[in-house]
């Protein structure tokens, strides 16, 4: 297994254009996280899915944000009119079963909003 | 509302000696876990150690180990014998352990550490 991918790596976009993001966990790992981080933060919360359910979602996920995952497996985000404030870099983690349940992230998709 | 917080926004060490990077918290929960992520410029989060707050014992892992003081909400990450792919930004972080949350974690606003050859 290579681990949680994320695609684009990075996307560039003027102010009001929808963008979508990829992300592929690892495979079996049954709990997907999105978080965003914003340079020279750490990574924020955003949504958690437990197989295809979305159980949690941040107050920092406006309603231009949503976010899937179909069948349980890969993930996508989508924000919706994208503004200035929505540059950021947009990680994705996974999570297998057991109980330790530690989160191994994504690389990353790093979003210019223009 | 937990919160994380690294109060040494850099820090540099000389290749082969050893550093201590801090990191306090804040919680009401007896039980969480604790984490040290290391995110090198290719940005890629690396899991480091992992404490869990019932166990005493204080984690290691290779050169890296920690310091947990419950009571004081303190959790250090300790590097020995600096390496020069030891330079990135760690981030310490906190997930509750209650069942039916989303366990995610809780970041502080990390450490970015400079190895000088």
């Amino acid at each position: 297994d290579t681990g949680v991918s994320q695609n684009p790596r990075h996307k560039i976009t003027k102010r009001g254009q929808n963008v979508t993001f990829r992300c592929d966990p690892i495979s079996e790992h049954n709990r997907l996280y999105w978080y965003r981080q914003t340079l020279g933060q750490g990574p924020e919360f955003l949504t958690y899915f437990q197989n295809e359910a979305q159980l949690e979602k941040s107050r920092l996920l406006s309603d231009r944000f949503s976010a899937e995952r179909p069948k349980g497996s890969f993930s996508t985000l989508e924000i919706q009119r994208t503004e200035q404030g929505d540059s950021a870099m947009y990680l994705c983690a996974s999570t297998e079963r057991l109980s330790t349940d530690t989160q191994y992230f994504g690389p990353g998709t790093r979003l210019t909003v223009l | 509302a937990q919160t994380v917080t690294q109060s040494q926004p850099e820090m540099s060490v000389q290749e082969a000696e050893t550093v201590t990077l801090s990191c306090t918290y804040d919680t009401s929960e007896s039980d969480y876990y604790l984490f040290w992520y290391k995110q090198p410029p290719s940005r890629q989060m690396i899991l480091v150690i992992r404490q869990e707050a019932y166990k005493q014992q204080n984690a290691t892992e290779n050169r890296f180990s920690v310091n947990f003081q419950k009571a004081a909400k303190s959790f250090s990450l300790k590097i020995s014998d600096s390496q020069l792919g030891d330079a990135a930004m760690y981030f310490c972080a906190y997930r509750r352990i209650s069942s039916g949350s989303a366990r995610q974690l809780t970041f502080g606003s990390g450490t970015q550490l400079t190895v000088l050859p």
